[in-house]
């Protein structure tokens, strides 16, 4: 079982629509937790980031993270054509540990 | 705003070339690290490096070196470059304290002939 599992998608939604992106985990050692966007022929990008559970709110975009269920989420509100792209999310554990785990990344499409 | 630099960001090269990617980040970060990323896979770390003079072999075995002379560069060097090498490679850096996020550059996308 791999540590961070994200379904890959694709995901398409008209314009304005609301997006829930889902990663699983599994190790419980994992204290934070990121979202990155990556565009076609960039680098990932840190959206949100978040430490151990609860929610975090930036503008659009919401990282909810409960560590009971094992489970994060992003949601995206008022999804505009400028949020095509794919959405990786990442776990830690922190302290001395440097690893990040990703997921495999979903592809969004918004359509205007 | 993340500071993070890799040249050159296309390559096609032939099979057996020496070939260095370059990276270099001007936020003073400590650690840096270098993915491998492949169409619909996750990202594997493949180096990383404490410091200057620290280098590490990642989770994912590569047969590329890299070195950390300066807090502030830290290349990835292939001595004889093979079609399995094909693939894009990532830089990152973050703060020395292990809850700090990751940022990325660009991406060196790497096409081995």
């Amino acid at each position: 079982q791999k540590e961070v599992e994200q379904d890959p998608g694709p995901l398409s939604v008209p314009e304005g629509a609301i997006v829930s992106l889902n990663c699983t985990y599994s190790n419980s050692a994992f204290q934070y937790f990121m979202w990155y966007r990556q565009y076609s022929r960039k680098g990932p990008e840190l959206l949100m980031y978040t430490y151990s559970s609860g929610n975090k709110e930036d503008g659009r975009f919401t990282a909810q993270v409960d560590k009971s269920s094992k489970y994060i989420s992003l949601f995206i509100r008022d999804s505009q054509p400028s949020d095509s792209a794919t959405y990786l999310c990442a776990a830690g554990s922190g302290g001395s540990n440097y690893k990040l785990t990703f997921g495999k990344g979903t592809l969004l499409t918004v359509n205007p | 705003e993340a500071d993070i630099y890799q040249t050159p960001r296309y390559l096609v090269i032939g099979t057996g070339k020496k070939i260095t990617l370059e990276c270099s980040q001007t936020m003073g970060h400590d650690k840096m690290y270098w993915y491998q990323q492949d169409p619909g896979m996750e990202l594997h770390l493949i180096h990383y490096s404490y410091g200057v003079n620290s280098t590490e072999k990642g989770d994912l075995s590569s047969e590329s070196t890299v070195s950390r002379i300066r807090t502030e560069h830290f290349p990835l060097t292939l001595e004889s470059a093979r079609p399995s090498h094909t693939s894009q490679y990532l830089c990152a850096s973050s703060e020395l304290d292990g809850a700090e996020p990751q940022h990325f550059g660009d991406g060196t996308r790497l096409s081995i002939l």
